[in-house]
């Protein structure tokens, strides 16, 4: 049972590449998140996601796409990276909405946009 | 914005004393959860508490809330060094279902 996983754990992107974080969990949980955290500043929830084929716009989601094709993943695209979505990255889940029960997070991505 | 705020940003203590860290929120809550993070890894859930319970217990931890007030504590008592890590209170606002955090308070346990 390895939980939430995320792929990859370190990235550096030149300003204007693209890429897809890739987050997957195995305990079959509605609920997926992905947040940013940089210092000073917490968590924020950039996209979330209520269950397969639905996403919804978190407090930062501008320059952000999101997908859940499958239940188990839930994927995180920057189409044009800029220097100011350097940070790191946090894919969670949870079986029931609302804080009702514990999220589970994965170990993070660190991206740097050069 | 953010919906939680935790309070003090930073906290240092010397071993087995107490450490207590606040939570304030803005609008209702379904529920309230604390989090821990060790430097560089990701989130652990520490307990949860209903807006209908005013205290709960988990081995050394006691969390309170005062709907009232909007504001919640998390007390570690007998602290060890190994509770050196930042602590995150998490909020749902009624009818959303957004899960979303406070900035953190960074506590420091001195051995």
């Amino acid at each position: 049972n390895a939980g939430v996983t995320q792929t990859p754990k370190f990235r550096v992107l030149k300003t204007g590449q693209s890429m897809t974080l890739l987050c997957a969990q195995d305990m079959n949980h509605e609920y997926m998140y992905w947040y940013r955290q940089d210092p000073g500043m917490g968590l924020r929830l950039i996209h979330y996601s209520v269950g397969e084929g639905t996403t919804a716009k978190g407090e930062v989601p501008d320059g952000y796409n999101v997908s859940r094709l499958k239940k188990q993943n839930f994927l995180l695209g920057l189409e044009s990276a800029a220097p100011s979505q350097t940070s790191v990255y946090f894919c969670a889940s949870s079986l029931s909405p609302r804080g009702a029960t514990e999220a589970f997070f994965g170990q993070g991505t660190r991206l740097t946009v050069v | 914005s953010q919906q939680g705020e935790e309070d003090p940003q930073a906290l240092s203590i010397q071993e087995g004393e107490n450490a207590t860290m606040n939570c304030s929120y803005k609008t209702s809550i379904n529920n309230l959860q604390w989090y821990r993070q060790n430097s560089g890894r990701g989130l652990v859930h520490l307990i949860l508490i209903r807006s209908n319970e005013r205290e709960k217990h988990s081995g050394r931890l006691r969390v309170t809330l005062d709907t009232s007030k909007k504001s919640s504590s998390l007390l570690i008592t007998a602290s060890r060094a190994a509770d050196t890590a930042s602590y995150f209170c998490a909020t749902s606002g009624a009818g959303s279902y957004q899960l979303t955090f406070g900035k953190g308070t960074k506590l420091s346990v001195i051995p």
